[in-house]
């Protein structure tokens, strides 16, 4: 049972470029989480989907950041037009989401590592 | 608001030492979990424990043990005999549930752990 996939592992954009990130879940979960780490930093939460829905995109800049799930295929993470502050490593987690709202366990992916030259 | 702070920024022992991770978070749920993970040089994020706040009673896996304090809202990780490949960073993580259907983690900033040979 292969765990969360991310591709790219490693990503070079020059400034003003589009970076895409792929995230696909563990079979059987339909929840995908991407989380940001800078530098020397903890991770922190951007955004929270559900197929083809956004549930909670509170962490996401307002700006030239996007995330979708679609019905078939990965989640996308898109970052338009990079600056050097995007540069940092892209965590995707999903979960099964279990009925009746309990927490599940997040896994996480190995992350993409995001460099803006 | 949520808030989880692991105040050692950086600790180094020699090998064979016992050492304790501090994490004290902050929430206004009484119904809540929290995490322990692992991020190794390589730089995935290993899942390590989850706890809810109703089961207060301490874990032991191994070399590794926690402490669950409600009174004092610490969740701290020791590690026993320690081994050079337990150097990493490690977070303690929360999350508020369960009949919230937002499941964001809230990270704290981790830990870098260095066991000297």
């Amino acid at each position: 049972n292969a765990g969360v996939m991310q591709n790219p592992r490693h990503l070079v954009r020059r400034r003003g470029q589009e970076a895409r990130l792929r995230c696909s879940p563990m079979k059987g979960h339909s929840h995908v989480y991407w989380y940001r780490q800078l530098p020397e930093e903890g991770l922190k939460f951007m955004v929270y989907l559900q197929k083809e829905n956004i549930i909670d995109e509170s962490g996401m800049p307002k700006e030239r950041f996007s995330a979708e799930f679609p019905k078939e295929g990965p989640s996308i993470l898109r970052i338009q037009q990079v600056v050097r502050g995007d540069s940092a490593a892209y965590f995707c987690a999903s979960s099964p989401g279990l009925a009746g709202g309990l927490t599940d366990t997040q896994y996480f992916g190995p992350g993409t590592r995001l460099t803006v030259l | 608001a949520q808030k989880v702070t692991q105040a050692q920024t950086e600790i180094s022992v020699v090998e064979k030492e016992d050492v304790t991770l501090d994490c004290v978070y902050e929430t206004r749920d009484t119904t809540y979990y929290l995490f322990w993970y692992k991020q190794p040089p390589s730089g995935e994020l290993v899942f390590l424990i989850r706890r809810n706040s109703f089961d207060e009673q301490n874990e032991i896996s191994g070399r590794y043990s926690w402490n669950f304090q409600k009174s004092t809202s610490s969740f701290n990780f020791t590690i026993t005999a320690s081994q050079v490949v337990d150097s990493a960073v490690y977070f303690c993580a929360l999350s508020e549930a369960p009949m919230n259907r937002d499941d964001k983690i809230i990270f704290g900033k981790g830990t870098r752990l260095h066991i000297l040979p």
